[in-house]
């Protein structure tokens, strides 16, 4: 069956220090997968897909389809960092499947 | 891309009452999801509306409990009804363009009495 994982319900981490959001997928066949972000008061959106390789306000995520993974990471977290993060995928119908998230706290 | 104004954004509700979630989307888009996220849960889809079709539910939702109505191509509304505290819950409504991002509303925080 399909699934997201993300093992981690809290993390907190110091302004400056390196950020990794762990997520790791169950899925048969090529995956794709999504990252999104809620800020506080603010509406879930997309952060980043791994298709697109890009980085979104300094985040990147690699898919290690040995490890089955999508750990989304950063370098230097900044205070602004501070949100709930979601790891998702999309199941054959192309509904997403969600990851229980990831609340990050960034403490100064 | 797509933005989605959804009210209320919260509500207190008694328990045997229904409430209904608007969503207005600033485009045209052909489908339109409602999803639940409980407390320190994942998102999970309710249902799949189409304009000038019914619903498609996931499983463990149903109409009579979760009516949606699809008037038109920018419009959506969602019904909770007959309220339990157990549908006490943050609703939301969501859309995409082309097959992968998803736009969302700002969300429903609904809770029961």
């Amino acid at each position: 069956a399909q699934r997201v994982t993300q093992p981690e319900k809290l993390l907190s981490v110091f302004k400056g220090a390196p950020v990794e959001l762990k997520c790791n997928y169950s899925y048969s066949g090529s995956p794709e997968l999504f990252w999104y972000v809620q800020y506080s008061r603010q509406r879930l959106q997309l952060l980043l897909r791994h298709i697109s390789r890009e980085s979104i306000k300094g985040f990147t995520a690699d898919l290690n389809k040995g490890e089955t993974s999508f750990h989304l990471k950063k370098p230097f977290a900044q205070e602004e960092d501070s949100a709930m993060y979601y790891c998702a995928l999309p199941d054959s119908n192309y509904q997403l499947i969600w990851g229980a998230g990831t609340k990050l706290i960034i403490k100064p | 891309s797509a933005v989605i104004s959804q009210k209320p954004s919260r509500d207190i509700c008694q328990r045997g009452t229904s409430l209904t979630i608007q969503c207005q989307v600033d485009s045209q888009v052909t489908m339109m999801f409602w999803y639940r996220q409980q407390p320190g849960q994942s998102l999970t889809l309710i249902a799949t509306a189409n304009q000038g079709s019914e619903a498609t539910y996931e499983s463990g939702f149903v109409i009579d409990k979760f009516p949606i109505s699809r008037p038109n191509l920018t419009f959506s509304t969602l019904t909770v009804s007959n309220m339990s505290p157990e549908d006490s819950s943050i609703y939301l409504c969501s859309t995409r363009t082309g097959f992968e991002k998803l736009f969302f509303g700002s969300g429903t925080q609904l809770s029961v009495l």
